[in-house]
């Protein structure tokens, strides 16, 4: 198992620019979520999708969007990149939310500087 | 509200020495709570699980302790090495909300 992949690992945007970070796991996980890293921070849900074709917001979910057509993907859209969205950015997956003994499994992550 | 707090936010130690880290929460009602060790640039990785009837747990050199009456967890690493190095965070949940601590960043130095 590759585990959870993203991709790319560094991108710089310029404001106002759009890009899609990618996320995908092969481990038949129905859990995926997308959390961002800000330095000196607590990672911050964005979004999470309890299974295909179905996503819900996290605490920050402002300036993204996310969809989940399959259960390995899921990929998060930035329309309008501004500053604030400068961070470090880890897609996870779980087997399940609800029963609380399993944990995560964290992407690679992927660092984003808008200038 | 509810929060995670850990310290202390940063600690540097010697090779082969031991170290606690700390995780105070207010979260409430309590589900379980997890140690993660997230190495730089990477994402964070399971260490160790508390459920609200376990007292202590260890994971090879990484021992977790859980107190749910004062709601107090500690991180305690034997014998540290290089390797070491990384952030620790502490994960405590209730229900289906997770709480994140910002961390303690740990350098092992030769």
């Amino acid at each position: 198992n590759a585990g959870v992949t993203q991709t790319p690992k560094f991108r710089i945007l310029k404001i106002g620019q759009s890009m899609t970070l990618q996320c995908t796991q092969d481990m038949n996980h129905n859990y995926m979520y997308w959390y961002r890293q800000d330095p000196g921070m607590g990672l911050k849900l964005i979004y999470y999708s309890v299974g295909a074709g179905i996503t819900d917001k996290g605490e920050v979910p402002n300036g993204y969007n996310v969809s989940r057509s399959t259960t390995e993907d899921f990929p998060l859209r930035l329309e309008l990149a501004a500053p604030s969205q400068t961070s470090v950015y880890f897609c996870a997956s779980s087997y399940s939310f609800s029963t609380g003994n399993y944990g995560y499994t964290f992407g690679s992550g992927t660092r984003l500087t808008v200038v | 509200k509810n929060q995670v707090e850990q310290s202390p936010q940063s600690l540097i130690i010697l090779e082969g020495k031991n170290c606690t880290l700390q995780c105070n929460y207010t979260v409430s009602p309590f589900s379980n709570l997890r140690w993660y060790k997230q190495d730089t640039g990477r994402g964070p990785v399971s260490l160790t699980i508390m459920t609200f009837s376990e007292n202590t747990k260890s994971n090879g050199r990484y021992t977790a302790t859980l107190d749910a009456d004062t709601k107090q967890s500690s991180l305690h690493i034997t014998a540290s090495q290089l390797s070491d190095s990384a952030s620790y965070i502490c994960v405590v949940r209730t229900g289906n909300q997770f709480y994140f601590g910002t961390g303690t960043s740990l350098t092992v130095i030769p």
